[in-house]
């Protein structure tokens, strides 16, 4: 079965830092891979997906991440994280009729 | 556009009752997908329909059942409520089978 395993439950970032946020996956074939972000009062909200192709993905509000099949790995990337992305992240595989299967979230913090 | 829209928001039951959460996908969207977000936890699969079947299923109990009309919104039903119940369910949308999905805000049911 797929899986996706975040290492990090809480990650605390200054803000104006770069963020980088760890998932690694689980399945033989290239997965589907996602990034959703859930605050609070706005529900889940899509980021970025991989499905095939270029392995570096660009997504909303500056994210960005690099499927890495040697290291069965998929992490979130930004440059310069604001106050606003303080959040719950997902990271995410699977769909169709098997439903998407998430990790269990990383919470980002900012520090002023 | 209205997005995802669920409802109730917030439900409080106690245990043994049953219980029934609504959902009105984006329009256009032909496939409802259902979520449950135990506090702490990423979202879980549930159900899957799409075209008024379904087409997926998760690891949930008979309990749990739900249907999608031809308008293409949608019911979760869960008869005798345990209070493992608890959490948020959340309602997904997407256009086809597969595909990015649209989430709603969530219903959030307590369970006492």
């Amino acid at each position: 079965a797929q899986s996706v395993t975040q290492p990090d439950i809480h990650i605390t970032v200054s803000e104006g830092a770069s963020l980088e946020l760890r998932c690694n996956y689980s399945y033989g074939a290239t997965p589907y891979l996602f990034w959703y972000v859930q605050s609070p009062g706005q529900g889940l909200q899509l980021l970025l997906k991989y499905f095939s192709g270029d392995t570096l993905v660009q997504g909303i509000k500056g994210f960005e991440a690099e499927f890495k099949r040697s290291q069965s790995s998929f992490n979130l990337r930004k440059p310069s994280v604001h106050w606003s992305d303080a959040a719950e992240y997902f990271c995410v595989t699977g769909g169709g009729a098997d439903g998407l299967t998430f990790g269990k979230g990383t919470h980002l913090i900012i520090q002023p | 556009d209205a997005g995802v829209t669920q409802s109730p928001t917030h439900l409080i039951k106690t245990r043994g009752q049953h219980v029934t959460l609504r959902c009105s996908p984006i329009s256009g969207h032909k496939s409802v997908s259902w979520y449950q977000q135990v506090l702490g936890q990423g979202p879980q699969f549930i159900f899957q329909y799409y075209e008024k079947e379904e087409r997926g299923r998760g690891n949930f109990p008979d309990r749990f059942s739900a249907r999608q009309f031809p308008n293409y919104s949608s019911e979760l039903n869960v008869n005798a409520l345990l209070l493992g119940d608890s959490a948020l369910y959340l309602c997904a949308s997407s256009f086809e089978n597969t595909g990015e999905l649209f989430f709603g805000e969530g219903s959030r049911l307590t369970v006492l």
